[in-house]
């Protein structure tokens, strides 16, 4: 399958801390992608991460990628109430891969 | 606003008959999506077109699913005799496929409930 698996399906944290969720998939990749979904919407895009890269910034978003291992992960540092959403990730194997997904991370901020 | 629109944002249907869901997608992309969603669950892929062509549709979409992208720039979705299974959210979202960013971009979705 060419979906990417998150792990943990769920996750609920306190305000302030951070979440780190990661995603495994099976073969190499041209680059993995990271989506939020707000309920009832559609998905965001928040990152992309190239094979040749191993660590990503954005803002309080940290992906890493670790091709030997296939797997990538999403770190959210200090996590806010609006961050409440499910997160998923997009392995592509070429730049013209179609893009799919998995069942995501749901993520949910205690107030 | 990311670009994508999709119409209508919600239809309420009677089982048995056919919607016919519109995407207009971001002008300069070639590649267009449509994934179905339920309550829970990730979008779960349905067809996707690199400018007019269809290039693939999932093995799990009946033969009541049809969708077109006639000119390669808007596309439509019908599912034809629908089902109460067929409720969901239909997402449309569009992206390119060479340079340096080939994400994707969504549509706000259609919601359709069939009663």
């Amino acid at each position: 399958s060419q979906q990417g698996e998150e792990d943990p399906q769920a996750l609920s944290i306190q305000e302030g801390e951070n979440a780190t969720m990661n995603c495994s998939y099976k073969t190499s990749i041209n680059n993995l992608q990271w989506y939020r979904q707000n309920s009832g919407r559609g998905l965001v895009h928040l990152i992309l991460i190239r094979s040749n890269e191993r660590e990503k910034h954005s803002g309080r978003l940290r992906v890493t990628l670790d091709t030997s291992k296939k797997s990538s992960s999403l770190l959210i540092t200090a996590s806010r109430a609006a961050d409440t959403a499910s997160y998923f990730c997009a392995p592509l194997y070429s730049s013209a891969s179609k893009i799919i997904f998995g069942s995501g991370t749901r993520l949910s901020i205690r107030p | 606003d990311t670009g994508v629109s999709q119409d209508p944002r919600h239809k309420i249907t009677k089982r048995g008959q056919n919607v016919t869901f519109r995407c207009d997608p971001i002008s300069e992309h070639n590649r267009l999506y449509w994934y179905r969603q339920t309550l829970g669950q990730g979008p779960e892929f349905l067809t996707y077109f690199q400018n007019e062509a269809q290039l693939e549709k999932s093995r799990l979409l009946s033969d009541r699913f049809s969708a077109e992208r006639p000119k390669g720039s808007f596309s439509t979705l019908e599912i034809q005799r629908t089902e109460q299974g067929d409720s969901a959210m239909y997402l449309c979202a569009s992206s390119k496929t060479h340079g340096e960013n080939t994400e994707a971009f969504f549509g706000q979705g259609t919601r359709l409930t069939v009663v």
